[in-house]
């Protein structure tokens, strides 16, 4: 059962434009939330975390919002850039029984930014 | 600038041999995970270290799995007889973990393992 989901498999837009990439959860028991940005054959890069006191964390063109009583975060890009055309994952964690802190990962968004 | 390491970077072999991974995590990083990716799939947990401890487990660890990070620095991942179905991105990231569990993994570029 997955515990991070990410819906769309892809999405595109236009350069300048704005992008929106959404992330559901499932546990109640997760309090911090990363998302990650993937070129092909490399390691995930850090983008930007919130933790479940907040909701809104802001990092230059990255804004994440993280609305708790629905389980959902959301990742907006502004403006979009080519540079940005990449797998974005949202991941995970919380301190609760065995967990200490390792990551669920959902299974990414595709982005490409058209010029 | 000194993030993760991995070594190798790709790695091929037959049904059966058995591999060794190593990761060297940022220096000040008392924390190291590693976690297993494949195609169309995010990252999915294995195990993880605090210091030289290994804390936690995931069930997806068969027996042929096993990790080590004897000095608590560097971390080694062995696969034994390996099958097709260990061919994976295999990812290694650490973190400076305080007290609360809302520590920033960090990760390295991962080694692609082909098993033919």
């Amino acid at each position: 059962d997955q515990q991070v989901k990410q819906n769309s498999p892809s999405l595109s837009v236009q350069e300048g434009r704005i992008s929106i990439l959404n992330c559901d959860y499932t546990n109640s028991m997760f309090d911090y939330f990363l998302w990650y940005k993937k070129y092909p054959a490399e390691g995930p890069t850090f983008l930007i975390s919130i933790s479940s006191i907040k909701d809104k964390n802001e990092d230059g063109r990255f804004t994440v919002f993280l609305n708790k009583s629905a389980k959902h975060l959301s990742l907006h890009i502004v403006p979009s850039q080519p540079g940005d055309s990449a797998v974005y994952f949202c991941a995970a964690s919380g301190n609760y029984g065995g967990s200490q802190g390792n990551l669920i990962f959902g299974k990414g968004t595709k982005l490409s930014v058209k010029p | 600038d000194t993030g993760v390491s991995q070594n190798p970077r790709h790695k091929i072999t037959k049904r059966g041999q058995n591999v060794t991974f190593r990761c060297d995590p940022i220096s000040e990083h008392n924390r190291l995970y590693w976690y297993r990716q494949t195609l169309g799939q995010g990252p999915e947990f294995l195990t993880y270290f605090q210091n030289e401890a290994q804390l936690e487990k995931s069930r997806l660890l068969s027996d042929r799995f096993s990790a080590e990070r004897p000095k608590g620095s560097f971390s080694t991942l062995e696969i034994q007889r390996t099958e097709q179905g260990d061919s994976a991105m295999y990812l290694c990231a650490s973190s400076l973990a305080g007290v609360r569990s809302t520590d920033t993994q960090y990760f390295g570029p991962g080694t692609r393992l082909t098993v033919l």
